[in-house]
């Protein structure tokens, strides 16, 4: 079965502290894996694809890398409007067709 | 703004009732999708449409339907609304299989 999981569930920094979240996928076939961020009480917001390992891409303070079996999302000197949940999804095949698989997120909170 | 426009926002309906929500976009993509978002279990997939006309069935298609009549426009129908289908919708679209989706503001159900 493809699954997406992340890793920590919740995460607190002080704002410039640098750090990872993981997102570890388990799908036969891999065809890209995303990013996305989400705000509270909106719809998530498209940050990268990856579509194969070694791959990397930046954004801002972001930069998304990618291996086999896992991908990260480094942070560096993170500000407080880099509060959000980010969420990794892969490339799955539901009912013979490619979809998104979603993790569950990791909910990053930056404290001033 | 271009974008996805989801309606309603929010919505409470009693056991039994039907309802359809709408989503609409302006980007002329020709891949549109519906997902739910529940706490702990992440953004599930519940119809999709890669085309005017199309529709298939997600991972929880149980309880709902849908309509690609425009290409524009997807409509997720609930017959008879029950209390396990309370819930955050979100409608997203995409150019194709492999680029990034772009999701709406999202439509807060509660069932009761």
């Amino acid at each position: 079965e493809d699954q997406v999981t992340q890793s920590p569930e919740a995460l607190r920094l002080q704002e410039g502290e640098s750090s990872s979240l993981n997102c570890s996928y388990t799908v036969s076939g891999l065809r890209g894996l995303f990013w996305y961020r989400q705000d509270p009480g909106k719809g998530p917001e498209f940050l990268f694809t990856l579509y194969s390992a070694g791959e990397e891409k930046e954004k801002e303070r972001l930069k998304a890398t990618l291996t086999k079996k896992e991908s990260f999302l480094h942070i560096t000197a993170p500000k407080p409007e880099d509060s959000a949940t980010y969420l990794c999804a892969v490339q799955a095949e539901i009912q013979g067709a490619q979809k998104l698989v979603f993790g569950q997120g990791t909910r990053l909170t930056i404290n001033p | 703004n271009a974008g996805v426009t989801q309606t309603p926002k929010f919505r409470v309906l009693k056991t039994g009732q039907s309802m359809t929500l709408l989503c609409a976009q302006d980007m002329n993509h020709e891949y549109m999708y519906w997902y739910r978002q529940d706490p702990g279990m992440g953004l599930r997939l519940i119809h999709y449409s890669v085309g005017e006309g199309t529709t298939a069935k997600g991972e929880v298609p149980d309880g709902y339907n849908v309509s690609r009549l425009k290409k524009q426009n997807f409509l997720l129908g609930l017959e008879s609304a029950a209390p396990s289908q309370t819930s955050v919708y979100f409608c997203a679209s995409s150019y194709a299989s492999l680029y990034g989706y772009t999701f709406g503001s999202g439509t807060r159900l509660t069932v009761v």
